[in-house]
């Protein structure tokens, strides 16, 4: 069946450094990526998203490039700040008649000033 | 402004009681989703819902209830037989294209515990 694997956390970075969290995906079709973001006490919202193949999602200075031959999604910012601190989630969604998202275990991020 | 809106934020739930947690949402969004969040296991899906008088099933449906009697309102009823209700429950909306990826959006939850 379909699954995303992210790498499992916490991640705790200082200020300005680089950010990578690794998403893996096992899907039967060709996919959409997602890149959704959950501040403490809130619900999830959407931070980046690729539909196909090649495809860079990109917002707020976080990246993330379709990978089809390594079936991958990383998350990517140059200069993580204190105000990133959150839990991160990678998720797929293979349409269907369901069109439900299937989502990684999530990876916390934890930013020092 | 358009959006998702869960009540309430914070839930108690006594030993055999039923409790209802509410979402609406004024997107005009046809499909809405309930999850369950635990630490450390991400996001289940209990039930959803892809048009009025209509649900199905996720993969935790058990000890759970809902009904879709309206377009804006998706409740979800945690029932006596779910003997672990403590969780952060999540509602999200999206637009129903078949076949489509659809993006969801998702309310700020609400936090069941047992007292």
């Amino acid at each position: 069946g379909n699954s995303v694997t992210q790498m499992e956390g916490p991640v705790t970075l200082s200020e300005e450094a680089f950010l990578t969290i690794n998403c893996t995906y096992t899907a039967t079709g060709y996919p959409s990526l997602f890149w959704y973001v959950q501040y403490p006490g809130e619900g999830l919202q959407l931070l980046l998203k690729a539909t196909k193949a090649d495809d860079k999602g990109s917002n707020k200075g976080f990246e993330a490039t379709y990978r089809k031959e390594t079936t991958s999604f990383h998350l990517e910012k140059g200069s993580v700040q204190v105000s990133d601190s959150a839990v991160y989630f990678c998720a797929l969604s293979e349409g269907g008649s369901q069109g439900n998202l299937i989502f990684g275990k999530g990876t916390k991020l934890s930013v020092k000033p | 402004d358009g959006g998702i809106t869960q009540s309430p934020k914070y839930l108690f739930r006594k030993e055999g009681q039923n409790v209802t947690l509410s979402c609406e949402q004024n997107l005009n969004h046809d499909a809405m989703y309930w999850y369950r969040q635990d630490p450390g296991q991400g996001l289940r899906l209990i039930y959803y819902s892809q048009i009025v008088n209509d649900f199905q099933k996720g993969d935790i449906a058990e000890g759970y209830s809902v009904s879709r009697e309206k377009k804006e309102s998706f409740p979800l009823t945690v029932t006596s037989a779910q003997k672990n209700p403590t969780a952060f429950y999540l509602c999200a909306s999206s637009i129903h294209v078949p076949g489509a990826k659809n993006i969801q959006y998702f309310g700020a939850g609400t936090r069941l515990s047992v007292l």
